[in-house]
């Protein structure tokens, strides 16, 4: 069975860094694209980033550019989204995401919450 | 980015009636994926390539469209199938969402 398990996230003040893991199993994690989707307080999904198989590659929305690093470590299949220099815009539940098909599998999210 | 339109917004249906979503491209693309969401829940992957129902996915549910107009049908509404539904896109990058499309109970 396909699992992604999110963990980290909690409040942190505008400007501070933030860094949290997804923990998949039940697939060939190094086969796979993997991906982190957030969603604001009662709005729709917006995509984050995207890291390929071999993370030699990686995909970022405009808005965060420079600020997050989508990372992976495929001996320990396990996904990273780095988040510096945080801005209140940045409230949301990050969930990673399997990339295939869209996104086939998705993890149970947690929850950030950037405030001071 | 290509911005995905969603009608209605909000839909109310009473059991055994047919319901349409709408999604809408700002510019064609070649497949659109479809997820479900519940209220507390993750996102599940609903219908992708258009018209393929993921596994699990009831088949009075049907996906259509192509260029820049798509559609999720749900034939016969049922109670369990009040949602959210999104549209997705990723024919060109960076992936986009619909704004959603909230389906309730009449």
């Amino acid at each position: 069975e396909v699992q992604l398990v999110e963990s980290g996230g909690g409040l942190v003040q505008p400007g501070r860094s933030l860094k949290f893991s997804c923990a998949a199993s039940g697939f060939t994690f190094s086969d796979y694209a993997m991906a982190w989707v957030r969603q604001a307080p009662k709005k729709g999904l917006e995509w984050v980033a995207t890291i390929i198989y071999d993370g030699s590659s990686t995909y970022y929305r405009d808005s965060v550019k420079g600020r997050f690093t989508i990372s992976r470590d495929n001996a320990k299949s396990t996904l990273y989204l780095q988040m510096d220099s945080l801005r209140s815009e940045d409230t949301a539940t990050y969930y990673c995401a399997r990339q295939e098909m869209g996104f086939d599998y998705w993890g149970q999210g947690v929850m950030v919450t950037v405030s001071s | 980015e290509i911005v995905l339109t969603q009608s209605p917004t909000t839909i109310a249906a009473s059991p055994g009636e047919k319901v349409t979503i709408t999604c809408r491209a700002s510019s064609s693309v070649s497949y659109m994926y479809w997820y479900q969401q519940k209220p507390g829940a993750s996102p599940k992957p609903w219908i992708y390539d258009t018209s393929k129902l993921a596994s699990g996915v009831p088949n009075r549910f049907s996906g259509s469209g192509s260029g820049t107009s798509y559609s999720l049908t749900i034939n016969t509404m049922e109670t369990e199938d009040a949602a959210t539904y999104y549209c997705q896109q990723w024919s060109s990058t960076p992936p986009t969402f619909g704004s959603g499309t909230k389906l309730e109970i009449k």
